[in-house]
């Protein structure tokens, strides 16, 4: 397996239901980081994590909590969601954080629907 | 505050030129990506400018002037699998940060 791998592709959710979405790169990077996609929104930066430590939380509220247990691996924890949540969420990575030429590979991301 | 400008849709004719414009007000530029996204699927690496000037790769280039804070991409002999999402993104210094655009929807038509 090569690239950035999201699973799951789809999820339907309860707004008291808690679940994860998992993000795996199998590309050395060392910087990873979570983006949500709105419907006619920029995309826009949740987290971003160099060598498994947080650098950047783009004022996320706290329904939202990530993890990342090695540079590797990220998680995006999610509960008591609103409808509003719903989106297509983004992981990517990337070499570091500023002189790669190569910018972000982005996952396929999870399609998140908040009923 | 960061704030990258493009079209919202184009349309061109296959086999015809394109070229989609990105104006950009951003502090501590580090770079300009652009990115293709079909429908449901990630975006993907296009191309970087970081110096003024053109990039070219194929049948695909990108322009920058950093004094003027304008990008473009130029897409030639657009082919039918070209009709996606453009988006246009900004580095912000060593953060990491990719600023976006909302993108530029092209649909090419035969």
């Amino acid at each position: 397996e090569t690239g950035v791998t999201q699973t799951p592709r789809h999820l339907v959710m309860g707004m008291t239901n808690k679940k994860s979405l998992k993000c795996e790169q199998h590309l050395g990077h060392n910087a990873m980081y979570w983006y949500k996609q709105s419907a006619k929104k920029p995309l826009e930066l949740m987290f971003v994590y160099n060598f498994k430590e947080q650098t950047e939380n783009n004022s996320v509220p706290s329904r939202f909590s990530p993890e990342c247990p090695n540079s590797s691996h990220l998680f995006l924890h999610l509960h008591t969601l609103q409808p509003e949540d719903s989106a297509l969420y983004l992981c990517a990575s990337s070499q570091d954080l500023g002189r790669s030429n190569y910018g972000y590979t982005f996952g396929s991301g999870t399609r998140l629907t908040v009923v | 505050g960061q704030n990258i400008d493009q079209p919202t849709e184009m349309t061109a004719t296959e086999g015809a030129i394109v070229q989609i414009n990105c104006t950009y007000q951003t502090s501590g530029f580090n770079g300009l990506f652009w990115y293709q996204q079909h429908a449901g699927e990630a975006p993907t690496f296009l191309s970087y400018n970081v110096l003024d000037g053109l990039e070219e790769k194929g049948r695909f280039s990108s322009f920058l002037s950093r004094s003027k804070g304008y990008s473009y991409l130029l897409l030639k002999e657009l082919q039918m699998k070209d009709s996606a999402s453009y988006l246009c993104a900004v580095r912000i210094g060593n953060t990491g940060k990719l600023i976006f655009g909302q993108g530029t929807t092209l649909q090419v038509k035969p």
